[in-house]
């Protein structure tokens, strides 16, 4: 149990064109999602915290307006990176939080997205 | 700015040994949770210890926490080549609502 998906998990795209990056929660309902970006051989960097039903919260220094977060459902929520340009070209990983397990603290993550911005 | 620092930041071993990856973190924590990370692949959670608990064993894992110290480990015992991996610790901050801090991440390789 506790399988989180990601699509695509890789794209290459045009700078100037939007991408769009679903992450799903398979088996559980996740009222929380988390977005991260990882740069080659470091760590995570927390990007946003994706609510069902409300705005997502950013970390201070990431644009909202760049990274544009919807949660619309218990199990689906997505990131578009707009206007990509080479700079966001990075691995995109998200996370969900199953809270009505005993183990509620318990992040899950997907497997990932490959963004390559030509 | 990161949470956890890790040391080492690579270590390589036999198969068969033993191998121990530390952990330190700067604020109050509810909970530390280390986490699996395969090349270019997502994260795999291996085990969650809170702030009242000193020591968790999981299998072939023991990680320890001294909030005093502000500091955990993580043991990994008679290690295989399948754990070949990078290793992060990651913290929820008290007050941080479930938000998770990443150290700097351990690369592990376990050579035959």
């Amino acid at each position: 149990g506790a399988v989180v998906s990601q699509h695509p998990s890789w794209v290459i795209c045009k700078s100037g064109t939007s991408v769009k990056i679903e992450c799903r929660s398979l088996d559980f309902q996740a009222t929380t999602m988390f977005w991260y970006r990882q740069f080659p051989k470091q760590s995570l960097m927390l990007m946003a915290t994706s609510n069902e039903g409300s705005k997502a919260t950013y970390e201070q220094g990431v644009e909202k307006d760049k990274f544009l977060i919807n949660h619309a459902s218990l199990t689906l929520s997505t990131l578009t990176v707009t206007s990509a340009h080479p700079e966001d070209s990075s691995f995109y990983i998200c996370s969900a939080r199953d809270a009505e397990r005993e183990t509620g603290d318990t992040q899950y993550f997907g497997p990932g997205t490959r963004l390559t911005v030509l | 700015s990161q949470q956890g620092e890790e040391d080492p930041q690579a270590l390589s071993i036999q198969e068969g040994e033993n191998a121990t990856m530390n952990c330190s973190y700067k604020t109050s924590i509810n909970n530390l949770q280390w986490y699996r990370q395969n090349s270019g692949r997502g994260l795999v959670h291996l085990i969650l210890i809170r702030s009242n608990e000193r020591e968790k064993h999981s299998g072939r894992l023991r990680v320890t926490l001294d909030t005093s110290k502000k500091s955990s480990s993580l043991l990994i015992t008679a290690s295989r080549a399948a754990d070949t991996a990078s290793y992060f610790c990651a913290t929820a901050v008290t007050g941080g609502g479930n938000k998770l801090t990443f150290g700097t991440g351990t690369q592990l390789k376990v050579e035959l």
